[in-house]
C-alpha cells in the first residue's frame, strides 16, 4: 500500500527555523516526484514546489522560492520542507503529494495527511 | 498564471446528483484533475485527465471538461460524500506548474 506519512504538528515563533518531513512507503520512492502544497486557514491550496527524488532536482512556485527549501534523503525515502526564518504568515497546513508523471498531466495520486504549522509573532 | 474558479459550496439531497464546476479560460484545452478532502484526512484523487477514475473510485463519480468549464458529477449522493472537492491542472508553460481551484464544500442535506 502506497503511503506518505508526514511529521507532526509544529508550533514555532517568528524567525525560527523549521523542517517538516514526508516519508514514502509501499512503492519505489525514487520513481515519483514529490510536491509540497500549502493551505492557509480558510483558503485554497497552493503548489509550493516539487523535487525529483532520483536526482534531487527541484523547482518552486515563484511565490515561495527563496523562502523554503525542498530536499530529499533517498536512504530513508523521505522528503523535507524547510524554512530558515518563519513568519506568522507561514501558519498553514502543509501537504506532501506524490506526482504521477506516468500520466501526461501529472495528477497527485497520493497525499500525506498534512502537517499543521503554527507560527506566533 | 492560470486561475480556476469554483463555487464555495454546493448542497444536494441524498440520492440526488451533485455537480461541481471549475471554471477557467479555455479550460477545455487542458486536462483537469479532481480530488476530495474530508476533515482530518488526506486528499484523495477521484478523477484525473478530465474523466478517468483511479482504481477504487466508484462509478458514481464522473467528470467532463469543455469550453471554459470542467464539471465533476456525483450521482446517488449520500452523506459519506460530504467533503471539500477541488480541481487542479498542470500548467507546464508557467512557473506555477500546478494550479488549484479554491475548493467546493459539498453538503448532503
Amino acid at each position: 500500500e502506497v503511503q506518505l506519512v508526514q511529521s507532526g504538528a509544529e508550533v514555532k515563533r517568528s524567525g525560527e527555523s523549521l523542517t517538516i518531513s514526508c516519508k514514502g512507503s509501499g512503492y519505489s520512492f525514487s520513481t515519483y516526484w514529490i510536491s509540497w502544497v500549502r493551505q492557509m486557514p480558510g483558503k485554497g491550496l497552493e503548489w509550493m514546489g516539487r523535487i525529483d527524488p532520483a536526482d534531487s532536482f527541484d523547482n518552486y512556485n515563484p511565490s515561495f522560492e527563496g523562502h523554503v527549501t525542498i530536499s530529499v534523503d533517498r536512504s530513508i525515502d523521505t522528503v523535507y520542507l524547510q524554512w530558515s526564518g518563519l513568519k506568522a504568515s507561514d501558519t498553514a497546513t502543509y501537504y506532501c503529494a506524490r506526482v504521477d508523471d506516468r500520466a501526461g498531466n501529472h495528477p497527485f495520486d497520493y497525499w500525506g495527511q498534512g502537517t499543521q504549522v503554527t507560527v506566533s509573532s | 498564471s492560470f486561475v480556476l474558479t469554483q463555487p464555495p459550496s454546493v448542497s444536494v439531497a441524498p440520492g440526488q446528483t451533485a455537480r461541481i464546476s471549475c471554471e477557467g479560460e479555455n479550460i477545455g484545452s487542458r486536462s483537469v484533475h479532481w480530488y476530495h478532502r474530508k476533515p482530518g484526512q488526506a486528499p484523495v484523487l477521484v478523477v484525473y485527465d478530465d474523466s478517468v477514475r483511479p482504481s477504487g473510485i466508484p462509478e458514481r463519480f464522473s467528470a467532463s471538461n469543455s469550453g471554459n468549464t470542467a464539471t465533476l458529477t456525483i450521482t446517488s449522493v449520500d452523506v459519506g460524500d460530504e467533503a471539500n472537492y477541488f480541481c487542479q491542472l498542470w500548467d507546464g508553460s508557467s512557473d506555477h506548474h500546478w494550479v488549484f481551484g479554491g475548493g467546493t464544500d459539498l453538503t448532503v442535506l
